[in-house]
């Protein structure tokens, strides 16, 4: 079954400070990646995917990710955050129009 | 605004008792997600129908039971109620085809409370 991996539990970070977080997922085959974001209180909003092509994507609110196929891994990255990305970032594989599997979710908080 | 659209938004009800969450998908999507998000379980993934049609199954319990309308909207029942299932149950929709590359969409969600 596969399964995904999010090292980081909780970030704390302060404005303007560089952010990765880190996913890992087992399964050999295609998969189909996903960063989701969840406000506190809302709903999870889709950051950004890959499929296929360029391993290197941009999402939205200037987050992008980087699929490396060797490593399993598809690591979220901002330059710079902001006070208004506290929120939960959950990574998700999926395969074809199957179910997602999420890992467990890092809670980023963003101080002033 | 992702258009999938859920209700209630909160319920609060005891154990032993019986709730129906519903779900309308985005406008043209055929597949319906069903997903409990709760503390110590994380993001679980329960069923989902396809065009009316059970697809894939998940951790959903054999108290769990769900459907997919000839107009696409889903239900989720969930019986015999435990304090265990107070969680938030989010219903997702996707195309179910490749040309939107399978992105799922979620609705706000049902926060549901069982005292």
């Amino acid at each position: 079954a596969q399964s995904v991996s999010q090292h980081n539990h909780h970030v704390i970070l302060s404005e303007a400070a560089s952010l990765e977080l880190g996913c890992n997922y087992s399964y050999g085959g295609t998969v189909n990646l996903f960063w989701y974001v969840q406000y506190p209180g809302q709903h999870l909003q889709l950051l950004l995917k890959y499929f296929s092509g360029d391993p290197l994507v941009k999402g939205i609110k200037g987050f992008e990710a980087e699929f490396i196929k060797s490593k399993f891994s598809f690591n979220l990255r901002k330059p710079s955050v902001q006070w208004s990305d506290t929120a939960e970032y959950f990574c998700a594989v999926g395969y074809t129009t199957s179910k997602l599997t999420f890992g467990t979710g890092t809670r980023l908080q963003v101080t002033l | 605004d992702s258009g999938v659209t859920q209700t209630p938004k909160h319920l609060i009800t005891a154990t032993g008792q019986r709730v129906t969450l519903r779900c309308s998908p985005r406008s043209g999507d055929l597949s319906v997600y069903w997903y409990q998000q709760s503390l110590d379980q994380g993001l679980q993934f329960l069923i989902q129908y396809y065009n009316g049609e059970e697809r894939a199954k998940g951790n959903i319990l054999e108290r769990f039971s769900a459907q997919q309308f000839p107009d696409l909207h889903s239900e989720l029942n969930l019986s015999s109620l435990e304090l265990g299932d107070s969680a938030l149950y989010f219903c997702a929709s996707s195309s179910g085809t490749s040309e939107e590359g399978y992105e799922q969409y979620f609705g706000p969600g049902t926060r549901l409370t069982v005292t």
